[in-house]
């Protein structure tokens, strides 16, 4: 059982493409969230949603565009990738706002 | 600006060594705390949270932390280390807000 799911697990694409990345939770929890893992492994906030609804966008270009279409899914749109936009990123949910949170198994973006 | 440090960047152990992570954040109010664990490859496990109570926190696989207010450090510590608890190690807070900040995280590498 899969509790917080993502796809694809890798992608790798050319500078200037648009790409989207999917994330589903079975826990029914209200709340999810992306995050940016560095190539120093450094974890950033991105976005988090509670029921559907931004709550936190954290000064993250506007090429990035999360959509909720219900409280179980939150996916991530790039528009335009660039190079600095290389990393893992992360899906996470919790029960609520400042709870534990049950990370996904992360995407590895590659922008050539 | 609240902010997490952990001052040991990478660590190298001997199976069976003690270990003892530093955590110190900024920020003088109610904070929620916890240690995340990321196993090479793999998305990150809640390995124990402190909320109130007991500052003395027991998690999974035998680490604790404590909680010390008054340094506002929230060590992980581990009596006997294995091989298998090679990871990187981050510290996150959550300081009355609705974002968890995480430190820069601590690469452990054990040897048998």
């Amino acid at each position: 059982d899969t509790a917080v799911s993502q796809t694809p697990k890798y992608l790798v694409t050319q500078m200037g493409n648009d790409k989207s990345i999917k994330c589903e939770q079975n826990l029914g929890h209200d709340t999810m969230y992306w995050y940016k893992q560095d190539s120093k492994k450094f974890l950033k906030i991105m976005f988090s949603y509670n029921n559907k609804e931004l709550i936190i966008n954290e000064t993250v270009p506007n090429r990035f565009s999360p959509k909720s279409p219900d409280k179980a899914h939150l996916n991530l749109h790039i528009n335009s990738l660039e190079l600095g936009d290389s990393a893992v990123y992360f899906c996470a949910s919790s029960p609520y706002l400042r709870d534990p949170l049950d990370f996904g198994p992360g995407t590895r973006l590659t922008v050539l | 600006a609240q902010s997490v440090s952990q001052h040991n960047h990478h660590v190298i152990l001997s199976e069976a060594a003690s270990l003892e992570l530093g955590c110190n954040y900024s920020y003088g109010g109610t904070v929620n705390l916890f240690w995340y664990v990321q196993y090479p490859g793999q998305h990150l496990q809640l390995l124990l949270k402190y909320f109130s109570g007991d500052p003395l926190v027991k998690g999974i696989k035998g680490f604790e932390a404590e909680f010390i207010k008054s340094k506002f450090s929230f060590n992980l510590r581990k009596p006997s280390v294995q091989w298998s608890d090679t990871a990187e190690y981050f510290c996150a807070v959550n300081a009355n807000t609705d974002k968890l900040i995480f430190g820069t995280g601590t690469r452990l590498q054990v040897f048998p």
